[in-house]
Parts: C-alpha cells; sequence; structure tokens
C-alpha cells in the first residue's frame, strides 16, 4: 500500500525558505489521476490546502498562498517537494503531504504522518 | 473563517447517535462531493468518507455520510469512545478552484 513520508527542518528563521520534501512508497508516483499535495494544520486549528502536483508537473496553487509557494516533483526519487518563501511566525504548522485521486476532488489518501514546522529566530 | 462550516463541537454517550453538520454553498457542496475526514488525537487526517456517502476499506458501518443541496452530514452510530476525535468536511471549491475544509468538529464521548 501507498505510504507518504514527509522529511526537511524543523525549525525555520522568519523571512527564509521552508523546504519539505515527501517521499512516496509502496506504489508509483506516475500513476494516473493521483495528485501529490501539501496541506497544513496549524497548531490547534483546522486544515488549509496549499497547492497539488501531478507527475506531469501539472499544479495548482492556493491563491492565498501561490505568491510564495512553489511545488516540484521528481518522479526518478519518486518524491514531491514544497517550497514557501518569506515565511513569518504564521507559518508556523504541521505540514502533510497527501495524495489526491483526481483532478477537482478532495479525496485525500493516504496522509503522511505530518512534520511541525515552526518559524522562529 | 472557513469555506465549509462545522460546529466547533459535538458530544454524545456510549452507543448512542450523533450527526456532524457541514454547510457550504453552490460553488462547493452544491456542486461537487463531499469527503469526511477523522482525526484521532496527535495522529494525521484519515480519510473517512468520500463522495457523500462511501465508506474506504476497513472504515466500520457506522459511519455513514449524506449530502443534500449545499449541505452535508457525517452520522456515527453506536457511539464508541474510541470515536473521539476531530471531524473535518473538505469539498471542491470553484471560486477558490481547489479544495476546502470545514473548521472542524471535536466530538466528545461522554
Amino acid at each position: 500500500q501507498v505510504q507518504l513520508q514527509e522529511s526537511g527542518p524543523g525549525l525555520v528563521e522568519p523571512s527564509q525558505t521552508l523546504s519539505l520534501t515527501c517521499t512516496v512508497s509502496g506504489g508509483s508516483i506516475s500513476s494516473y489521476n493521483y495528485y501529490w499535495s501539501w496541506i497544513r494544520q496549524h497548531p490547534g486549528k483546522g486544515l488549509e490546502w496549499i497547492a497539488y502536483i501531478y507527475y506531469s508537473g501539472a499544479t495548482n496553487y492556493n491563491p492565498s498562498l501561490k505568491s510564495r509557494v512553489a511545488i516540484s516533483v521528481d518522479t526518478s526519487k519518486s518524491q514531491f517537494s514544497l517550497k514557501l518563501s518569506s515565511v513569518t511566525a504564521a507559518d508556523t504548522a504541521v505540514y502533510y503531504c497527501a495524495r489526491l485521486f483526481g483532478d477537482r476532488s478532495c479525496k485525500f489518501d493516504p496522509w503522511g504522518q505530518g512534520t511541525l514546522v515552526t518559524v522562529s529566530s | 473563517q472557513s469555506v465549509l462550516t462545522q460546529p466547533p463541537s459535538a458530544s454524545g454517550t456510549p452507543g448512542q447517535r450523533v450527526t456532524i453538520s457541514c454547510s457550504g454553498s453552490s460553488s462547493n457542496i452544491g456542486s461537487y462531493t463531499v469527503n469526511w475526514y477523522q482525526q484521532l488525537p496527535g495522529t494525521a487526517p484519515k480519510l473517512l468518507i468520500y463522495s457523500n456517502d462511501h465508506r474506504p476499506s476497513g472504515v466500520p458501518d457506522r459511519f455513514s455520510g449524506s449530502q443534500s443541496g449545499t449541505s452535508a452530514s457525517l452520522a456515527i452510530s453506536g457511539l464508541q469512545s474510541e470515536d473521539e476525535a476531530d471531524y473535518y468536511c473538505s469539498a471542491w471549491d470553484d471560486s477558490l478552484d481547489g479544495p476546502v475544509f470545514g473548521g472542524g468538529t471535536k466530538l466528545t464521548v461522554l
């Protein structure tokens, strides 16, 4: 079964760039109609979709974050990545990667375990 | 302020049936199917219901979903202590051109 695992620094300084990678195992990142997503959850708060990418490189971003976000995919490594620039304390959150079934869908399954990223000097 | 509106909390006693509502608009629930997620304390969300009323393999049939117009509901029957969790609804939104989530409902089993 497909498993996802986030990796990256747990602490990022303000104004710097947050970089996270999600490694996909147990299945192909190039599978038809599966999209690869990033979602975050601020401490004690709800879920916020950030972006998703198809193995071809097609992307979709949350408009509220689009100016600061870049998502990319490396099919040879079965990984996809997130970069969030000019971070502030408001970007402190648990970041999840998840597989999305189909475009214009909200069926995220499975999810990674999540990684807490704290923005602080 | 979430695009989809859920009650912040719900509660019930073991064995009881509880429902959690999710209210949206014509640009999301009114046009697309709804999915529900269960987030147990300290864990990642898990897909609980997809396409309004379908359960993934392994999800007990005590969990059911429905959708009507611009609203959706999650029902849990035969409530158990292990159902204590946060529950989130989600749907595609044409205004955002992306997925949106409800603010979440914290379910307490008394």
